[in-house]
């Protein structure tokens, strides 16, 4: 069955360091997205992405955010100078149709862990 | 901005018992509404996705309900097993987003 996969699973970074978090999203799928889970807190959306471009972004994912689809396949997300509360589980998800009517399918998350 | 509460935050049932999860939400003009299961330091897995067009879905033990006009949508799960202990999560969407709930962790005793 297809699915979105994530890597690396786990990374302990030092503050101010920049990190990529890389997904391949389903093959067929064309809207992709960056959501994160604090510990303990609610899933929150951080962007998405749509031929090539930013098609929306919340307050969250400010100028240190930055997301490239540089291939067919991976979609990234990088953090230019991480923050400790940037401290979270990230996940990518994909959809075969726009989020408004289409079903979201998520990858099993990046943790980041900025000392 | 869209609020969505899942009530309750805990809950243990024995093996084989028929629950009811809870969502709401604070606008009712959402265009979807999806259940996702998570487990522990997992992603999160698709279960249902109910269009607001649409009053309930079904998938094997799931049934979900959405009434969009109260702004409420509940989960059913029919024979309980202890594999379906994780945490369950609706998210709503509205015009510009996501909004997902804190969930409901969910106990299934053998």
């Amino acid at each position: 069955e297809p699915e979105v996969t994530q890597t690396p699973s786990h990374q302990v970074t030092q503050m101010g360091q920049e990190v990529i978090l890389r997904c391949v999203p389903i093959s067929n799928h064309l809207y992709f997205y960056w959501y994160r889970q604090i510990l303990g807190q609610k899933v929150e959306f951080l962007v998405s992405f749509y031929n090539n471009e930013i098609s929306e972004k919340s307050e969250i994912f400010d100028d240190q955010f930055s997301v490239e689809r540089p291939d067919g396949s991976n979609f990234t997300l990088k953090i230019r100078s991480t923050k400790l509360e940037d401290s979270a589980m990230y996940f990518c998800a994909s959809s075969e149709r726009t989020r408004i009517a289409g079903e979201l399918f998520f990858g099993e998350g990046s943790r980041l862990t900025v000392l | 901005k869209q609020e969505v509460t899942q009530i309750p935050a805990a809950l243990s049932v024995p093996e084989g018992e028929n629950l009811v999860l809870n969502c709401s939400f604070t606008d009712s003009a959402i265009y979807n509404l999806q259940w996702f299961r998570q487990d522990p330091g997992k992603g999160l897995t698709s279960l249902l996705l109910i269009q607001s067009s649409q009053r309930e879905q079904t998938s094997g033990r799931l049934n979900a309900s959405l009434d969009k006009s109260s702004g409420r949508s509940t989960l059913y799960i029919a024979a309980s097993q202890p594999g379906d202990s994780a945490t369950y999560l609706c998210a709503v969407t509205g015009a510009n987003n996501l909004f997902f709930g804190t969930g409901t962790r969910l106990t299934v005793i053998p």
